[in-house]
């Protein structure tokens, strides 16, 4: 089972509203969690990078949480705009190997 | 411009070929990653060299050879391809490794082998 589970697997939202994604993780010992995006036919790019200290970090229009308790993260993306579409990954790290696990995205389709 | 390219950005080969895919960062990273992104968009970590030293090699068929000359740079060799090794393979390099939250991921384009 993948350590690092993602919702909704895709979502389509009109351009200027709001969407929030969210991740499960069971990364242990848990270190932090990254969220990245990947436009289409491009490589992932860091948004965000949380350790289990802090609560929320945002990035532009983009706002991540993180709650160590019940291991959840969501990602805020506001006021959509077109070059918003695309996937986005979240990624825990473990604290004892610094080894990373991913999310199998979620695909966002932001249109007109 | 500061970044990790790769080459070929396409790739497509008969059964049983050899191919390799380079990759090139100048961020000054001392740590270098291939990653496989298969048809379900799953990124999984195939190996990790941080200064031209092998630190992570997963579970990844011998057919697959990687070979860092130098830091900045680590090739992905392929031998006998299969139709199963079709997929995106991205580089990657970061910061350092071995330390938590250093190893900030700066992904390459991506390269798509296409195995027929």
């Amino acid at each position: 089972k993948n350590q690092v589970e993602q919702s909704p697997q895709s979502l389509i939202i009109l351009e200027g509203k709001n969407c929030t994604l969210q991740c499960n993780y069971t990364v242990s010992p848990f270190s932090n969690l990254r969220w990245y995006k990947q436009d289409t036919g491009r490589g992932p790019v860091s948004l965000t990078i949380m350790t289990f200290s802090e609560n929320t970090k945002s990035n532009g229009r983009y706002t991540a949480t993180l709650d160590a308790d019940t291991k959840q993260s969501s990602l805020h993306i506001t006021a959509s705009q077109l070059s918003d579409s695309a996937s986005y990954i979240c990624v825990g790290e473990r604290s004892n190997d610094y080894k990373l696990s991913f999310g199998a995205g979620t695909t966002v389709t932001v249109r007109a | 411009d500061t970044a990790v390219s790769q080459t070929p950005k396409y790739l497509v080969t008969q059964m049983g070929n050899d191919k390799s895919i380079k990759c090139e960062q100048n961020l000054g990273h001392d740590t270098m990653y291939w990653y496989k992104q298969d048809s379900k968009k799953f990124l999984k970590i195939m190996f990790s060299y941080n200064n031209k030293e092998l630190i992570i090699n997963e579970t990844v068929p011998n057919r697959f050879s990687p070979k860092s000359p130098d830091k900045a740079h680590l090739n992905l060799h392929i031998n006998s391809l299969e139709l199963g090794d079709s997929a995106v393979y991205f580089c990657a390099s970061s910061r350092t490794s071995g330390s938590a939250g250093a190893n900030v991921l700066t992904f390459g384009a991506g390269s798509r082998l296409t195995v027929l």
